[in-house]
């Protein structure tokens, strides 16, 4: 088993659609989640940062933790073109184990 | 968010010529830079971290005397490809460690082509 997986999709949805895309992972030890965006050719930026289990709004983006279900997801709302890019869920432990272990990301495509 | 820099963003060469890559940590003292590489379609892997003033540490695979890293100060890191060859076309992408955060800025890539 992977230590995080996530579904490489592809995934398309229209324009206003809700996205939801999903992080599994095995490791209890992680502790620090993020997501990031990455366009074609481009290095990833990162979109969304949580500590432990819970959510986190940053404007039509919401990141969840569910640190029980070792679960976590990241929730467009409003989607629009310009967020056709591939996500990538990464995290790590911290406390002196910086590296971050990503999931293999899930192309999304907002058709207008 | 924090802004990390790299150079050049394109660089094709020849077969067995060296080639370096700098990364730049703009507004933020990095002591702990990463180097990717990225195929197409497919995740990051990592190659090296390099630790401002001391020796990178290298992932397994990952050749030491063909990807040399170089942290000198706190704000630059630089991987230099040597002796490249066609299977080291990829897309190199760096990444600077915020301690305060626990996460990584990655900066915009570096396409390589060897010829």
């Amino acid at each position: 088993q992977k230590e995080v997986e996530q579904d490489p999709g592809p995934l398309s949805v229209p324009e206003g659609a809700i996205v939801s895309l999903n992080c599994t992972y095995s490791n209890s030890a992680f502790q620090y989640f993020m997501w990031y965006r990455q366009y074609s050719r481009k290095g990833p930026e990162l979109l969304m940062y949580t500590y432990s289990s819970g959510n986190k709004e940053d404007g039509r983006f919401t990141a969840q933790v569910d640190k029980s279900s070792k679960y976590i997801s990241l929730f467009i709302r409003d989607s629009q073109p310009s967020d056709s890019a591939t996500y990538l869920c990464a995290m790590t432990p911290g406390a002196g184990s910086y590296q971050l272990t990503f999931g293999k990301g899930t192309k999304l495509s907002v058709i207008p | 968010g924090a802004v990390v820099s790299q150079h050049p963003s394109r660089v094709i060469c020849k077969s067995g010529t060296s080639v370096k890559i700098e990364c730049r940590s703009l507004d933020f003292q990095a002591t702990t830079m990463f180097w990717y590489r990225q195929f197409p379609k497919q995740s990051l892997m990592l190659m090296a971290t390099s630790n401002e003033g001391s020796k990178a540490t290298y992932e397994q695979g990952v050749e030491k005397d063909k990807f040399l890293i170089n942290h000198a100060s706190l704000t630059l890191s630089t991987l230099t490809v040597t002796s490249a060859h066609p299977e080291d076309s990829s897309f190199y992408i760096c990444s600077a460690r915020d301690r305060v955060k626990e996460t990584q800025y990655f900066g915009p890539g570096t396409r390589l082509l060897v010829l």
